[in-house]
C-alpha cells in the first residue's frame, strides 16, 4: 500500500464548478500534512497546509479527519487557471520524510 | 531572495557518463532535501541533508547515487554510471531548519527543477 494515495483524476469541470479531492495517508503516526499544487513541468508549490480543525483560504477548503486518515481539499467557484496537478503531501512523526502523492489533475474548462 | 536555485536546468547524457546536479538553497535556509519526479508520477524523496550531514538518505538507490552538501557552496547530486531509467526531474527543496520529532514538517521550497535525459 502506497504511503500517501489520491486518485489521479483528471477531474474535468467547468468555470464556477465546486470539485473535491480526497487522500489517504498509511502512517497514523503523521502529524503534518499540507496540499501542493504543480503546474506542468513547474516545481510544486505550497497551496495551503491542513490543520484538525479544518481551514479555508479563499475558495480553498482544506480537512483532515484523522481517524480515517483521509485529507480533503475542496476548490469553489472554479478557475481556469486552477488547472493544475494537486499533491497530497503528509510528514510522520519523527521522521525527516515529506511524503508526496501521486497527485490529481484537475482541468478546469471555460 | 533569490529562492532556490538548481543547475543546470536541463541535462542530456549518454549511457555510462556521470550527471552532477546542483542546488543552492534559499538564503537562511540550511536543509535540503532531494526528490525525482518521474514523468506522470508523483515525487519520491531521495535525500535530506544538512551542511555537512547526511540525515536520511532511504530513498537513495543503493548504488551510483551520492549527494553531498558541503560547508560552503551548493549541494550536489551525483549520479554515476548513468541509465535510461534515471531519466527524470530532480527537484531540490530547502527549509529553514530541519524536521525533527519536536517540530514536525516545515514547509518545503522548491527549485525549478533539473531534467536528465540519459541517451
Amino acid at each position: 500500500r502506497k504511503e500517501v494515495e489520491q486518485d489521479p483524476g483528471p477531474f474535468n469541470v467547468p468555470e464556477g464548478a465546486t470539485v473535491a479531492f480526497n487522500c489517504t495517508y498509511s502512517n497514523s503516526a503523521s502529524q503534518s500534512f499540507f496540499w501542493y499544487r504543480q503546474d506542468c513541468r513547474k516545481e510544486p508549490k505550497l497551496l495551503m497546509s491542513v490543520y484538525s480543525s479544518g481551514n479555508e483560504d479563499g475558495r480553498f477548503t482544506a480537512q483532515l479527519n484523522r481517524a480515517s486518515q483521509y485529507i480533503s481539499l475542496l476548490i469553489r467557484d472554479s478557475k481556469l487557471s486552477d488547472s493544475a496537478t494537486y499533491l497530497c503531501v503528509v510528514n510522520a512523526a519523527g521522521g525527516f520524510k515529506t511524503i508526496f502523492g501521486a497527485g490529481t489533475r484537475l482541468f478546469v474548462k471555460a | 531572495n533569490a529562492g532556490v536555485m538548481q543547475n543546470p536546468r536541463h541535462l542530456v547524457r549518454r549511457r555510462g557518463q556521470e550527471a552532477r546536479l546542483r542546488c543552492s538553497p534559499m538564503k537562511g535556509h540550511s536543509h535540503v532535501y532531494w526528490y525525482r519526479q518521474l514523468p506522470e508520477e508523483g515525487l519520491k524523496f531521495m535525500v535530506y541533508l544538512q551542511k555537512e550531514n547526511i540525515i536520511d538518505e532511504s530513498g537513495m538507490p543503493k548504488e551510483r547515487f551520492s549527494a553531498e552538501f558541503p560547508k560552503e557552496g551548493p549541494s550536489i547530486l551525483r549520479i554515476q554510471q548513468v541509465v535510461r531509467g534515471d531519466s527524470a526531474a530532480y527537484f531540490c527543496a530547502s527549509s529553514p531548519s530541519g524536521q525533527t520529532k519536536a517540530s514536525g514538517a516545515n514547509v518545503l521550497t522548491f527549485g525549478a527543477g533539473s531534467r536528465l535525459t540519459v541517451l
